[in-house]
């Protein structure tokens, strides 16, 4: 079962724009992971804030936490044709075992 | 540091055979998961080991899996036998404990004929 759904299903920008990308999970956590992913390749890990941090950045990444509407936000500014893959939230939830949400692809065009 | 090894990176077998998919840890990481990714069910976790131990493999959908950790350098994910529906790409990742970072290797990507 996914723990995470992440909104929205697919985003489309222009190179410069911003990207905001959200994230929402059912149970409490220790942490809460984001994640990108390339078509056709693995996983990688991009930011891990803790339940007890509310925002981290990351280049021009930001991520923000709300525990108590258990959500969570990855901003990527200034963003890049580089930029266009599948990102991921992922939660450990009330284990320690992470659980993926849907994902979200995200397109930059030129 | 090599990161999380993976092979075969592609695999393509008829249904019935005996798949066996492999993968090498980053070295100090005391836990391993393997997770399968198909564009029907996401990311799924399939099991997952702490220093060489199973600790959950809930995922795991039939007999028809299993999965090993010899030692803390080398796992198998074994399909046995084979079906088409079992196509899909197998990640496996390694973390060095619990609540850092998990690292994914490359995925193998697995066809069933």
């Amino acid at each position: 079962s996914q723990q995470g759904e992440e909104d929205p299903q697919a985003l489309s920008i222009q190179e410069g724009e911003n990207a905001t990308m959200n994230c929402s999970y059912k149970t409490s956590i220790n942490n809460l992971q984001w994640y990108r992913q390339n078509s056709g390749r693995g996983l990688v890990h991009l930011i891990l804030i803790r339940s007890n941090e509310r925002e981290k950045h990351s280049g021009r990444l930001r991520v923000t936490l709300d525990t108590s509407k258990k959500s969570s936000s990855l901003l990527i500014t200034a963003s890049r044709a580089a930029d266009t893959a599948s990102y991921f939230c992922a939660t450990d939830g009330d284990t320690d075992k992470l659980i993926f949400g849907t994902g979200t692809r995200l397109q930059v065009f030129p | 540091d090599a990161g999380v090894i993976q092979s075969p990176r592609h695999e393509v077998t008829e249904m019935g055979q005996e798949v066996t998919l492999r993968c090498k840890p980053i070295s100090g990481h005391n836990s391993l998961f393997w997770y399968r990714q198909t564009m029907m069910r996401g990311l799924e976790l399939l099991i997952y080991f702490n220093n060489n131990v199973p600790i959950d493999d809930s995922g795991m959908p039939e007999d028809r899996f299993s999965a090993k950790m010899p030692n803390a350098s080398f796992s198998t994910l074994k399909i046995q036998p084979s079906e088409p529906r079992d196509s899909a790409v197998y990640f496996c990742a390694s973390r060095r404990s619990i609540g850092e970072t998990q690292y994914f290797g490359p995925g193998t990507r697995l066809l069933v004929l």
